[in-house]
């Protein structure tokens, strides 16, 4: 297994444009996150899956970004209508439970440009 | 927000024991505690958790007063790949994983 991974690693997009970023997670975990994460800051929830449900939205998420997960398995994010404020790191993670006691295993991320 | 509260830099010399503390004061009974770190440019990794005993695994010791309202991060020997920033996390089931500001550590050659 070689983790979680994220494609495309690097984008660099036009102001307005759309992009869908993809994760896959690691083989049958259950759980995913996406985070946002700009310099010097921790990373931000965005949200969460439990299998194919969206379990939670952060009120950062504003109704241009929206995220699936069909089927379980991999997700994508999608933001519509870029903005030079949506320039980050685009973090996932996954996890093999809900319980607290799991460790969580994060992508390299994919890093947003808006120019 | 994130439930616990840590310095925002500390230093140390390489070779030597580094000690990061993170406060927890609001901790309930079903919170586990948990130190990811990130490297830079990278994604954060998990580094070790605990409930209420002590815990060492390969990576570092966690230190959790009686009390749990804080707990320490021990690496035994800090290397420069040691250098990161440290993130102390509460979580309980169902939660997401919230993230604070983190401790950076630079460790001195």
């Amino acid at each position: 297994d070689t983790g979680v991974s994220q494609d495309p690693r690097h984008k660099i997009t036009k102001r307005g444009q759309n992009v869908t970023f993809r994760c896959d997670p690691i083989s049958e975990h259950n759980r995913l996150y996406w985070y946002r994460q700009t310099l010097g800051q921790g990373p931000e929830f965005l949200t969460y899956f439990q299998n194919e449900a969206q379990l939670e939205k952060s009120r950062l998420l504003s109704d241009r970004f929206s995220a699936e997960r069909p089927k379980g398995s991999f997700s994508t994010l999608e933001i519509q209508r870029t903005e030079q404020g949506d320039s980050a790191m685009y973090l996932c993670a996954s996890s093999p439970s809900d319980r607290a006691n799991t460790e969580a295993f994060f992508g390299q991320g994919t890093r947003l440009t808006v120019v | 927000d994130a439930k616990t509260t840590q310095p925002n830099s500390m230093e140390s010399n390489e070779e030597e024991p580094v000690h990061l503390p993170c406060n927890h004061s609001t901790i309930s009974g079903t919170d586990y505690i948990h130190w990811y770190r990130q490297l830079p440019s990278q994604g954060p990794e998990y580094v070790i958790h605990g409930l209420t005993s002590n815990v060492n695994n390969r990576m570092a010791s966690l230190a959790i007063a009686e009390d749990r309202k804080s707990s320490t991060l021990i690496l035994h020997r800090a290397t420069l790949r040691d250098a990161a920033v440290y993130y102390c996390i509460l979580r309980d089931r169902d939660d997401k994983i919230i993230f604070g500001k983190g401790t950076r550590l630079h460790i001195l050659p």
